[in-house]
């Protein structure tokens, strides 16, 4: 069975400053789908970022982008000059080429003025 | 083009009532999924639908919980005889297809159970 662990509960970051956020996970499938989603306190699940396990290119969304290491199964998130709206709890998503999500328990990101 | 809509976003129940969520998917969208998230916890797949079909409810415990997608109107989740450890955010998405589609998150229906 497919597993997303983030073993990063919380993380901070200073305003304007740089974070990672570390997301690994199990599969033996070769195709499949990994997201980052943000939930602010409004509870809100708002999509971040999504890459496809089949291009090799890191996907990226204006301060958001990705490193993804296929190999090693590693999905990690960068923000770039972190802004106070980026506060939230971050979850890294696996997606088969089926339907189902599976979530990791996620992280929560405090941004620091 | 409205996003997926779930109401109540905050239902309170005592034991043993029945709560139902519901769940109106975008626009064009006729796939729908239920997730479940427990305090601190990512959120865990419950059950997918197609219009009047349950497509998998593997996820879905097999007592006191059903879904149901009618051909008009919203997708139902339904709780009955609820107990404190329903106490959950119930998350509603859609996609437009099934396969390589994002999935797309309604704002939860926040469900406290006293």
């Amino acid at each position: 069975a497919q597993t997303v662990t983030q073993s990063q509960p919380e993380m901070s970051v200073q305003e304007a400053e740089t974070v990672t956020l570390s997301c690994t996970y199990d599969t033996s499938e070769s195709d499949y789908y990994l997201f980052w989603y943000k939930q602010p306190p409004s509870r809100q699940m708002i999509l971040v970022i999504r890459q496809e396990a089949y291009k090799q290119q890191n996907a990226t969304e204006n301060r958001f982008s990705v490193n993804f290491q296929k190999a090693a199964k590693s999905f990690s998130l960068k923000i770039s000059d972190s802004q106070l709206g980026d506060a939230a709890m971050y979850f890294c998503a696996y997606r088969s080429d089926t339907y189902k999500y599976i979530f990791g328990t996620g992280t929560r990101l405090k941004v620091l003025a | 083009n409205a996003g997926v809509m779930q109401n109540p976003r905050h239902l309170v129940r005592r034991r043993g009532q029945e709560a139902r969520l519901r769940c109106s998917p975008m626009k064009g969208h006729s796939h729908v999924y239920w997730y479940r998230q427990l305090p601190e916890e990512g959120l865990k797949f419950m059950v997918y639908l197609q219009k009047e079909n349950i497509i998998d409810e593997s996820g879905m415990p097999k007592e006191r919980f059903s879904a149901e997608f009618p051909k008009e109107g919203p997708s139902i989740l339904r709780i009955q005889q609820v107990v404190r450890g329903d106490s959950a955010a119930y998350f509603c998405a859609s996609s437009p297809g099934q396969l390589g589609e994002t999935q797309y998150f309604g704002p939860g229906t926040r469900l406290l159970v006293l």
